[in-house]
């Protein structure tokens, strides 16, 4: 089972900021926080990591509490194409012997 | 910028079939995945790759499933009898080692077993 809960669906208004929660509080220190998102039926993509520290890149940013249980990505200004399932996933950064799991993810509705 | 590729993009073929995936992943990456999304579902880890060898797999990779890196380039995947609930979109993905541990995924192989 994926090490991680997230609400099942959200909605947000064009231009506007979306903010992405997800609970993860089994999450172990040497593990960091992943996310990717997927548009209709396409691959996965990724978005954004973090250990413990918030990180912020050019398609979003990413708050993580400082128990680190939880964790919050941030679409600054959502466009439509914005529209997708967000995964927040937590493993070792690569390698080692684990099963990287997607669970049900967040339906992101960006709308106009 | 370097991407994973996938071919073919949609394969249809008649249950009790052989069919290969394949895959190309970025060129300096090590660690190689196969995941399945049956249509409305969750992405499945199937089966991941490294220094030539399999390094973990899921229940559902059983003995009908393969995967290999024939050429130092291409990353297959084998299902020896295609099944009628083997129809699923599979996706490959790739991690550089040493990097930050992010996976680039391949746009997907839609299969259709008949």
């Amino acid at each position: 089972d994926a090490k991680t809960t997230q609400p099942p669906s959200m909605d947000c208004a064009e231009g506007r900021a979306a903010n992405l929660p997800c609970n993860h509080s089994t999450i172990s220190g040497n593990e960091y926080v992943y996310w990717y998102r997927q548009i209709h039926s396409q691959g996965p993509q990724y978005i954004i990591h973090g250990l413990k520290n918030n990180e912020t890149n050019e398609m979003a940013s990413l708050i993580i509490t400082e128990d680190r249980k939880s964790s919050t990505l941030i679409l600054p200004h959502a466009t439509l194409r914005d529209t997708a399932v967000y995964y927040c996933i937590v493993r070792l950064p690569s390698g080692g012997s684990y099963i990287p799991t997607f669970g049900r993810g967040t339906s992101l509705i960006v709308h106009p | 910028e370097p991407e994973v590729t996938q071919t073919p993009s949609h394969q249809v073929t008649q249950m009790g079939q052989e069919v290969i995936l394949r895959c190309v992943p970025i060129s300096n990456h090590l660690y190689f995945y196969w995941y399945r999304q049956i249509l409305g579902q969750k992405v499945e880890f199937l089966v991941s790759f490294y220094n030539n060898e399999i390094s973990e797999k899921s229940e559902i990779f059983d003995d009908q499933f393969s995967v290999e890196r024939p050429d130092g380039s291409n990353f297959t995947l084998k299902i020896r009898s295609t099944k009628l609930e083997d129809s699923a979109m599979y996706f490959c993905a790739s991690i550089l080692l040493g990097g930050a541990g992010e996976q680039f995924f391949g746009p997907g192989t839609r299969l259709t077993v008949l």
